[in-house]
């Protein structure tokens, strides 16, 4: 069974331009969770799609959004990148929250 | 929310047993306790999960005391390869079966030959 994938594993951006970072949940998982892990800290919540909708957010401006397509996959796309959005980027996607999420590589964004 | 409160870091010699205690004062009654490990560069990988008592699979130990109000990760014979960080996470329910965690600091884990 395929685990999450997500892409690209890095990218180089300049500061004011826009990303969209890709994940691919493991088949049969509805929701999909994404998280942003500045180096060497913890994890911060971003975003929880769940059956194609919203369901919730981290505080993170506007600029953060994201959407979860009829397969489940889903994108997060950054507007306006600034350098502290160099992150890694970590997508975990699950069939029920009481199983437990199971996370991809992430990408990594460096932002100069 | 609860808020989870761990060690920042710990230092362990190889073979020995590690218990990594995590706080969780505001843990709601729906609320499951989740460890996950993570090594430098990847996503964290699911460990264990529990609600009360104490769970056991062929990675580690979870114990939970009969108030919730926090859980004990147990490493048995740690090697090398279990230096990494360990986040306890607690889930709170949403209805519906679906859940939003919040991640702690997490604990370094440094396993010294």
């Amino acid at each position: 069974e395929a685990g999450v994938t997500q892409s690209p594993t890095h990218l180089i951006k300049t500061r004011g331009q826009q990303v969209t970072l890709r994940c691919s949940p493991i088949s049969g998982h509805t929701s999909v969770y994404w998280y942003q892990q500045a180096l060497g800290l913890g994890l911060q919540f971003l975003l929880w799609y769940d059956e194609g909708e919203e369901r919730n957010r981290g505080n993170f401006p506007p600029r953060f959004s994201g959407r979860q397509f009829p397969n489940y996959s889903s994108e997060l796309n950054v507007n306006a990148l600034e350098l502290e959005d160099s992150a890694l980027y970590l997508c975990a996607s699950s069939f029920r929250a009481n199983y437990g999420y199971t996370f991809g590589s992430g990408t990594r964004l460096t932002v100069v | 929310l609860a808020k989870t409160t761990q060690p920042i870091s710990m230092d362990s010699y190889e073979g020995q047993e590690v218990n990594i205690t995590c706080s969780h004062n505001n843990i709601a009654t729906n609320d499951y306790i989740t460890w996950y490990q993570q090594f430098p560069s990847q996503g964290p990988r699911f460990i264990i999960q529990g609600y009360k008592t104490k769970v056991t699979n062929e990675v580690a130990s979870l114990f939970i005391p009969a108030d919730r109000k926090s859980s004990t990760l147990s490493l048995p014979r740690v090697s090398l390869s279990d230096t990494a960080v360990y986040y306890c996470l607690v889930g709170t329910s949403l209805g519906g079966g679906y859940q939003k965690v919040t991640f702690g600091t997490g604990t370094k884990l440094q396993v010294i030959p």
